[in-house]
């Protein structure tokens, strides 16, 4: 089982539209959980990180469910510029980091 | 304030060559990374450098060396590159193990 998975996607949403979507991790043990951003052939960015009682970042809104092991992203509003892929990061262990391969979302005009 | 820069950007090789590719941070971070990104797979992790004077293996450090040179500065060789090679790689950094990680602009490096 991949320590972090997401759905690949894509997720073709019109401009304003509201998309979510989640992101499973297999370690219990993990406490460090982030969302990235990763534009086509561009370095990845960090997004936003992800606290226990959910967080919100303008019209980004994470959650985290630790019952479930499960990590969410909603984009509210959305704009073209937040066409890209979103890369779901939680540490293992080892304390290191583990990638998901991310979910891409596309905003149509 | 540059952050995390890498050389080349781009870099395509024949089987058997060897090269280094640099990474520098002026974040005054601890932790270094150096992962590779292949279509469909999330970043894999080669070598990490918890601190000055340390490094240890990733995920996937079989065909690659690294020297922690100082604080800044984070390089990975290939000392005989293979096809299986290809790929883009990222150079990271973090002030701690645990905290998030600010990656380079990537090397886009082809294998033939």
């Amino acid at each position: 089982r991949k320590e972090v998975e997401q759905d690949p996607g894509p997720f073709n949403v019109p401009e304003g539209a509201t998309v979510a979507f989640n992101c499973t991790y297999s370690n219990s043990a993990s406490q460090s959980f982030f969302w990235y951003r990763q534009d086509c052939r561009k370095e990845p960015k960090l997004l936003m990180s992800v606290y226990s009682s959910g967080n919100e970042d303008g019209r980004f809104t994470a959650q985290l469910n630790r019952a479930s092991q499960y990590i969410s992203l909603l984009i509210r509003d959305s704009k073209l510029s937040d066409s890209a892929t979103y890369l779901c990061v939680v540490n293992r262990n080892d304390y290191k980091l583990s990638f998901g391969a991310g979910t891409t979302v596309t905003v149509r005009a | 304030n540059a952050g995390v820069t890498q050389t080349p950007k781009f870099q395509v090789l024949k089987t058997g060559q060897s090269m280094t590719l640099q990474c520098a941070q002026d974040m005054n971070h601890n932790s270094m990374y150096w992962y590779r990104q292949d279509p469909g797979m999330g970043l894999r992790l080669i070598y990490y450098s918890a601190s000055e004077g340390t490094t240890d293996k990733g995920e996937v450090p079989n065909g690659y060396n690294v020297s922690r040179l100082n604080k800044r500065e984070f390089s990975l060789r290939l000392e005989s590159a293979a096809p299986s090679q290809t790929s883009v790689y990222f150079c990271a950094s973090s002030e701690a193990e645990v905290y998030e990680q600010y990656f380079g602009p990537g090397t886009r490096l082809t294998v033939t």
